[in-house]
């Protein structure tokens, strides 16, 4: 068990729907991470958050947007989902977003758009 | 930019056979190199990490060799069982430049048969 938790662990919705993803980070982290993962493409950083704050953005489509809370939880918003957007989505978390920090990962929630 | 190349799964071998899986990266500077594992239905497991040349990671009898001059970071393992049956995906985090994402090989499929 990594520490980090992800809520819900499955997600099946209708294309169109907006649906919201929660990450908690570890104890004490202040970094954390949303990748995508799916067939297609493989593993995939979407966007890292540092104590509230965006630190960076990969490829996130327009339709997602993230946020961390004050109380570090974070949460990844997609919206006018399509059926590409079916994947498995994982957050991870580390303690400063420094490059030498270890990124622990969540199970993961899996996204099915129907 | 920043590119990590895997060998193709899926790998099959018997109990107590050796492993190689190989993994070669494309980046400027010297990143870290990390190999993460995902048993069927989890999450990611950091397995291992590098963070300079000719750095050693070891975990679980696995180990990899942080190779600057083949820019390789090959995964062995010399007793495979039944439970090293998973995903093994090989990754690297650049040390400057390129925020703190961790850029993903495919991943390779493992299977070990008794």
């Amino acid at each position: 068990d990594s520490g980090v938790t992800q809520t819900p662990k499955h997600l099946i919705t209708a294309t169109g729907q907006r649906v919201t993803l929660r990450c908690s980070p570890r104890s004490g982290d202040l970094s954390v991470y949303w990748y995508q993962q799916s067939l297609d493409q493989g593993l995939q950083f979407l966007i890292h958050y540092y104590n509230g704050e965006e630190r960076a953005k990969g490829n996130i489509l327009e339709r997602f947007s993230a946020q961390q809370f004050p109380d570090l939880h974070s949460e990844l918003n997609l919206s006018s989902l399509e059926l590409g957007d079916s994947a498995l989505y994982f957050c991870a978390s580390s303690k400063l977003g420094l490059a030498s920090d270890t990124q622990y990962f969540g199970p993961g929630t899996r996204l099915t758009v129907l | 930019g920043n590119s990590v190349t895997q060998m193709e799964g899926p790998v099959t071998l018997s109990e107590e056979a050796f492993l190689t899986i190989n993994c070669t990266y494309t980046a400027t500077g010297y990143p870290s190199l990390f190999w993460y594992v995902q048993y069927p239905g989890e999450g990611l497991q950091l397995l291992l990490k590098a963070t300079k040349a000719d750095d050693k990671g070891s975990n679980k009898g696995f180990e990899a060799t942080y190779r600057k001059e083949t820019t390789s970071f090959h995964l062995e393992k010399g007793s495979v069982q039944v439970s090293d049956s998973a995903v093994y995906f090989c990754a690297l985090r650049p040390l400057t430049g390129g925020g703190n994402k961790l850029t993903f090989g495919t991943g390779t499929q493992l299977k070990v048969e008794l």
